[in-house]
Formats: C-alpha cells, sequence, structure tokens
C-alpha cells in the first residue's frame, strides 16, 4: 500500500513556543492530506483538510490560526501548533489518499505533542 | 453520519479464543465502511473496505461483514493470537469529503 510519513513521532515544547509537524506522502501524490487529532479514549477527530496549492478547510470550532496548515506540495503538508498551551498537548496524526475520491485512507505514524 | 459508535471499548481474550466487536452508525447514506488495525506506535492498517450491505470481507483469521438496513458492521477474530493485539477502528468513508472514525475497540490476546 501507499506509504504516508509524518514526524516528528513525539515532540515536547514550552508553553508560547510553536511546533511543526511534517506529511509526506512518499511514493503517491496527494492533492488532499488531512489532520486528525485524538484526545485520550475518544475517536480520531477531524481537524482540517489540506488542499494542495490552496487554503485548507478546517473543521466547526477548530482555530486556523492556532493550527496553521500549509500544502505547498503534492507531497507535503505541515500542520504548525502556534503559540502552544498545555492544552494543545494531543495525539495528531495525518492521512491521505491515493484517490482523490474514493480509496483507502494512508496515516502517518503520528505525532505525539507535550506542552509543559 | 454524526457518530460513529464501536463496542466494546477493550477486551482481553485468550490465545486461541475467537472474538467479534461491533460498530454502529446511525445512517446507512455514506460511500463505504473501513476498517483499520492500529498497533501501537505504528499507522493504522486498513484491513477492509466494505460497500454494500450484506458484503462480507476475510483475510485470514479476520473478516468482517456490513449490515446497512441495521446499522452495524462487525469484525471477527478466528483463533486470536498475541500478534492481534491492537486497536480495531471503524471509518465512515463519507462520499470522498471525509472519514468519521469510531472510538476504537482496544483488543488484547493474552499469551
Amino acid at each position: 500500500g501507499a506509504v504516508v510519513s509524518q514526524h516528528p513521532s513525539r515532540v515536547i515544547c514550552k508553553s508560547g513556543t510553536s511546533v511543526k509537524i511534517e506529511c509526506r506522502s512518499l511514493d503517491f501524490q496527494a492533492t488532499t492530506m488531512f489532520w486528525y487529532r485524538q484526545f485520550p479514549k475518544k475517536s480520531l477527530m477531524l481537524m482540517a483538510t489540506s488542499n494542495e496549492g490552496s487554503k485548507a478547510t478546517y473543521e466547526q470550532g477548530v482555530e486556523k490560526d492556532k493550527f496553521l496548515i500549509n500544502h505547498a506540495s503534492l507531497t507535503l503538508s505541515t500542520l504548525t501548533v502556534t503559540s502552544a498551551h498545555p492544552e494543545d498537548s494531543s495525539f495528531y496524526i495525518c492521512s491521505a489518499r491515493d484517490n482523490p475520491n474514493t480509496g483507502e485512507l494512508f496515516f502517518g505514524e503520528g505525532s505525539r505533542l507535550t506542552v509543559l | 453520519i454524526l457518530n460513529v459508535e464501536q463496542s466494546p471499548q477493550s477486551l482481553h481474550v485468550q490465545e486461541g479464543d475467537s472474538t467479534n466487536f461491533t460498530c454502529s452508525f446511525p445512517s446507512s447514506n455514506f460511500y463505504a465502511l473501513h476498517w483499520y488495525r492500529w498497533e501501537t506506535a505504528k499507522s493504522p492498517e486498513a484491513l477492509f473496505v466494505m460497500t454494500l450491505n450484506g458484503d462480507e470481507k476475510k483475510k485470514g483469521r479476520i473478516s468482517a461483514t456490513l449490515n446497512t438496513k441495521e446499522g452495524y458492521s462487525y469484525l471477527y477474530i478466528k483463533g486470536s493470537q498475541p500478534e492481534d493485539s491492537a486497536t480495531y477502528l471503524c471509518a465512515i468513508d463519507n462520499y470522498g469529503q471525509n472519514f468519521v472514525f469510531g472510538p476504537g475497540t482496544r483488543l488484547s490476546v493474552l499469551p
């Protein structure tokens, strides 16, 4: 199957700093990538849909100024958590389809963010 | 699709036991239902995709069924092995717009 790589897998930062997480499709081009957040014992919650060459589409309740998404190429999307606070501590995971309209979602390994 | 439920939240079985768990959804207005296996420290791995009522898929000791009329899908594992220990996620493919995930069932197979 297709491969999606995400890093860093773990990051610890101080309050007020910004953290960038990268998501790469290694063997296919992804015009769309998805960013999810998982709270303990909860479902993967879609945060935003990243669109290559255009603005991301954010889900209701997700602050676009807090979670900056950039999808500058067909193989790379980045999520930047700006001015991070302890409540931003969570598990973030990206995914992409190898077929734009149907097909499987392929996931990165996820990133565990801890904000001190 | 507002909510995808999975039950149980977690379970422990002995090696060799067979087990099953449920994914339920309030509406059948979706393109496909997916099952994923998610092992710790790895990416979720696709197991099955089902689109039609009555679909059944099988991969080795694992199989799944879909009942869109009654709003559920079952995942079965026959003769569980320790390597089956993982979180099993189901997700509804909302016509290519997004996936809606259930909270997962965490399976532990004890040797």
